[in-house]
């Protein structure tokens, strides 16, 4: 099977920068995505890493390491609207090389003045 | 944008009830993805579907539950008889392709549904 672990909640002001950090086990591995979720919304795609390094996409940014199953989502310059539950996501190999993701339990970020 | 609408919103049910949860994904996608959400909990999965059948599921997507595409644009998810723990958030996702680096699942607004 699969599980992913992400600290519960996060706190910092608004500037700062914050890094939310994701490990998981998988029985094989494609990649690791996140998504953002606002209280009472959809989950939204964030960004995708499917070889180890750095993807940067404006303000965030997503680093994996295979070798050491770990990876985590880098948001910088922080700002109110940020404030949400950020969840990490692996697509993994399964009996049909899956369609599904599995996620983690999700990090919720407070940002504060 | 395009994006993925759902219907209803709200959704409350007595237990044993039959439900229908309704989905328009994006028009171009070609696979369509039912996940839930307890509330304050994990994004769970539940079915994917492609080609007009099932390509997986998980453990939680029993005999309870079925999908249908009985159009060209609506995606269901039907709960035969449902069950107090079926009270959840229920979120309908489409991908142009499977799941990868340039085809990310796109979520729908979700359906709560309450079952009392």
């Amino acid at each position: 099977g699969q599980s992913l672990e992400q600290p519960s909640e996060v706190t910092a002001v608004e500037g700062a920068i914050v890094q939310i950090n994701c490990t998981y086990q998988t029985s094989g591995f494609y990649g690791l995505s996140w998504y953002q979720q606002h209280d009472g919304g959809a989950p939204t795609f964030l960004s995708y890493n499917g070889l180890d390094g750095l993807e940067e996409t404006g303000r965030f940014s997503s680093f994996l390491s295979r070798s050491d199953s770990y990876g985590y989502l880098l948001l910088q310059e922080l700002q109110m609207k940020d404030s949400a539950s950020y969840f990490c996501a692996v697509r993994a190999l399964n009996r049909n090389a899956g369609n599904m993701l599995t996620f983690g339990g999700g990090t919720r970020l407070m940002v504060k003045p | 944008e395009p994006e993925v609408t759902q219907t209803p919103s709200h959704q409350v049910t007595q237990m044993g009830q039959e439900v229908i949860l309704r989905c328009v994904p994006i028009s171009n996608h070609l696979y369509f993805y039912w996940y839930r959400q307890i509330l304050g909990q994990k994004v769970e999965f539940l079915v994917s579907f492609y080609n007009n059948e099932i390509s997986e599921k998980s453990e939680i997507f029993d005999d309870q539950f079925s999908v249908e595409r009985p159009d060209g644009s609506n995606f269901t998810l039907k709960i035969r008889s449902t069950k107090l723990e079926d009270s959840a958030m229920y979120f309908c996702a489409s991908s142009e392709r499977r799941v990868a680096w340039n085809s990310p699942l796109h979520f729908g607004n979700g359906t709560r549904l309450t079952v009392t």
